[in-house]
């Protein structure tokens, strides 16, 4: 069964360096997300990208965000200084383009920043 | 802007105990109602999802249920095991294309 897959599953970095986090998403779905949960927290919207540009961003998602879709199939999430509140688990999710639209989570990545 | 809220909290029940979860959301105007489920430190599973035309949808031993009008939607457990043990989450989607989450419910079954 195809499935949206994360890397790194867990990254440690120093506050203020650059994290590039990697999600391929299933192969035929078109509409993908970056979603973040903080320990405890609930899930939050971060970005929705389609046809090869952000269609949709929360307030949490300012300049220090930022997505692309660099070969067709790789999904990338870069925060270019980390600050100590960007420690969450981020998930990656694509949309199925089915007639319901169901949403489809790949395993997070956690990252925790020093 | 569209809010979530699942109520109860946090569930703590005997196996073999049916349940129901709730969520509610403050704007009807929906296009698809979703439930995941969370293990601690995992991502989301998906388990049911209900489009605006829908009033339930069933899989296995869970049931869930949608009244848009009202902005609640309820998740059944069956004969509840302790594998059901886990943080249940609600999501729906409205006019675009992101889905809004709410707050989960944490669900310990005792054996």
């Amino acid at each position: 069964e195809p499935e949206v897959t994360q890397t790194p599953s867990h990254q440690v970095t120093q506050m203020g360096q650059e994290v590039i986090l990697r999600c391929v998403p299933i192969s035929n779905h078109l509409y993908f997300y970056w979603y973040r949960q903080i320990l405890g927290q609930k899930v939050e919207f971060l970005v929705s990208f389609y046809n090869n540009e952000i269609s949709e961003k929360s307030e949490i998602f300012d300049d220090q965000f930022s997505v692309e879709r660099p070969d067709g199939s790789n999904f990338t999430l870069k925060i270019r200084s980390t600050k100590l509140e960007d420690s969450a688990m981020y998930f990656c999710a694509s949309l199925s383009q089915s007639v319901p639209g169901e949403l489809f989570f790949g395993e997070g990545s956690r990252l925790t920043v020093l | 802007k569209q809010e979530v809220t699942q109520i109860p909290a946090a569930l703590s029940v005997p196996e073999g105990e049916n349940l129901v979860l709730n969520c509610s959301f403050t704007d009807s105007a929906i296009y698809n109602l979703q439930w995941f489920r969370q293990d601690p430190g995992k991502g989301l599973t998906s388990l049911l999802l209900i489009q605006s035309s829908q009033r339930e949808q069933t899989s296995g031993r869970l049931n869930a249920s949608l009244d848009k009008s009202s902005g609640r939607s309820t998740l059944y457990i069956a004969a509840s095991q302790p594998g059901d043990s886990a943080t249940y989450l609600c999501a729906v989607k409205g006019g675009t294309y992101k889905y809004i989450f709410g707050t989960g419910t944490r669900l310990k079954v005792l054996a």
